[in-house]
């Protein structure tokens, strides 16, 4: 009965592949976003969907794709990773207000050696 | 733009006493203010928020935090720490015509036996 969740938690792999985290959430929020969390446990905003449509943008490589294949569901796709990618991601959910707070997931820790 | 400002990085007290962990937040307009707190290896999971309804807002865990408009600031308190409670605390702002949750560098509290 997990809120949000994402797949994988960790994620090791070499510089120049490509990967995906998936993230989902079951609280039928309308928006769903994308953190990045540095070694420094800064977080910044990378992205944000609003019911399928993206509303955030923020300056990422990219190679950083987000897709929203349904309300209840946002990917990252990874293209061409490179080390200083290595962080921990976190998704995020809300219900569109502006007051609303975010429910945020485990959170996905990608290793780049 | 909104912003958020936890001084320091790293607050430690003795179990019993009280936290006090202050945010001083920036913005042209009153916004809504969050707390988050971040267990290790875990996701954030959201502690209160103030979204003009009350200046004194309690929150779970026997966390509180007081809206002053006149100090811009949004301080955490708990009377009396537990062990429990050493974790990672992000202070963060949204509001005035953003969609974008600002966060806060974190605090890092650590309770003493």
């Amino acid at each position: 009965d997990t809120a949000v969740s994402q797949t994988p938690k960790y994620l090791v792999t070499q510089m120049g592949n490509d990967k995906s985290i998936k993230c989902e959430q079951n609280l039928g929020h309308d928006t769903m976003y994308w953190y990045k969390q540095d070694s420094k446990k800064f977080l910044k905003i990378m992205f944000s969907y609003n019911n399928k449509e993206l509303i955030i943008n923020e300056t990422v490589p990219n190679r950083f794709s987000p897709k929203s294949p349904d309300k209840a569901h946002l990917n990252l796709h990874i293209n061409s990773l490179e080390l200083g990618d290595s962080a921990v991601y976190f998704c995020a959910s809300s219900q569109k207000s502006t007051s609303s707070e975010q429910y945020f997931g485990p959170g996905t820790r990608l290793t780049v050696t | 733009a909104q912003s958020v400002t936890q001084l320091g990085s790293h607050v430690s007290v003795s179990e019993g006493a009280l936290v006090l962990l202050r945010c001083n937040y920036s913005s042209s307009v009153p916004p809504y203010l969050f707390w988050y707190v971040q267990y290790p290896n875990q996701g954030l999971q959201l502690l209160l928020k103030y979204t003009s309804a009350a200046t004194l807002v309690k929150g779970i865990n026997g966390f509180e935090a007081e809206f002053k408009k006149s100090e811009t600031s949004f301080h955490l308190t708990k009377p009396s720490a537990h062990m429990s409670d050493a974790a990672e605390y992000f202070c963060a702002v949204i509001g005035g015509g953003s969609e974008k949750l600002v966060f806060g560098k974190g605090m890092k509290l650590t309770v003493n036996p």
